[in-house]
């Protein structure tokens, strides 16, 4: 699976929008874009995943730039608990010879 | 409907031992991933089972195994343990949609702490 880049952390404020960006130049076509995150002491969640076209789900939204070079997931209204890890991971269409392949993520702090 | 769960959820054992751990998966999906999570190698990949069989494997030593029973449980066994397999051991069910597993996202259970001395 392709490789991704997203920044070490991240700080916002409880209620405030936020918006966690993923790069991922070297994704091929049938490659899916998922985001996962884990709380302290808890294992991953799943979030979102799209391919192509922006996603929205109860949790998140998932924007994908048109070239499918980058993406952003978005937290519409920030709570406590959204406090994580987030990763963002590619996954081919066969899912991948190595399971999901985990990089060191973004670690997002909410302010209250 | 119930979620992916582990027994169980804490382990202490000794350099030489060997340990077993159980995952049960969410009913219906018949793939179970089994990863380690480090703090210095962060979330590691370890082996998928679907049927039975195992169908992917990470970048372990033959120390580490698995099998899944016809009820897509399954357990991980690691054995003459090493002080650096102390790590939390988490399994993730999917099913196999028709998107391709690609397109299919992982459930999580809680994971086993395991503690080597």
């Amino acid at each position: 699976d392709a490789k991704t880049t997203q920044p070490n952390s991240m700080e916002s404020n409880e209620e405030e929008p936020v918006h966690l960006p993923c790069n991922h130049s070297t994704i091929s076509g049938t490659d899916y874009i998922h985001w996962y995150r884990q709380l302290p002491s808890q294992g991953p969640e799943y979030v979102i995943h799209g391919l192509t076209s922006n996603v929205n789900n109860r949790m998140a939204s998932l924007a994908i730039a048109e070239d499918r070079k980058s993406s952003t997931l978005i937290l519409h209204r920030a709570t406590l608990r959204d406090a994580a890890v987030y990763y963002c991971i590619l996954r081919g269409f066969g899912g991948g010879a190595d399971g999901l392949t985990f990089g060191k993520g973004t670690h997002l702090i909410i302010q209250p | 409907k119930a979620g992916v769960t582990q027994t169980p959820r804490y382990l202490i054992k000794t350099r030489g031992q060997q340990v077993t751990l159980s995952c049960s998966p969410i009913s219906g999906h018949r793939s179970v991933s089994w990863y380690q999570q480090t703090p210095g190698q962060g979330l590691q990949f370890l082996f998928e089972y679907f049927s039975e069989t195992q169908r992917n494997k990470g970048n372990f030593p033959g120390r580490f195994s698995g099998r899944q029973f016809s009820n897509s449980r399954s357990e991980m066994n690691v054995s003459t343990l090493e002080l650096g397999d102390s790590a939390l051991y988490l399994c993730a069910s999917s099913s196999d949609g028709t998107s391709g597993r690609g397109g299919n996202e992982q459930f999580f259970g809680p994971g086993t702490r395991l503690t080597v001395l």
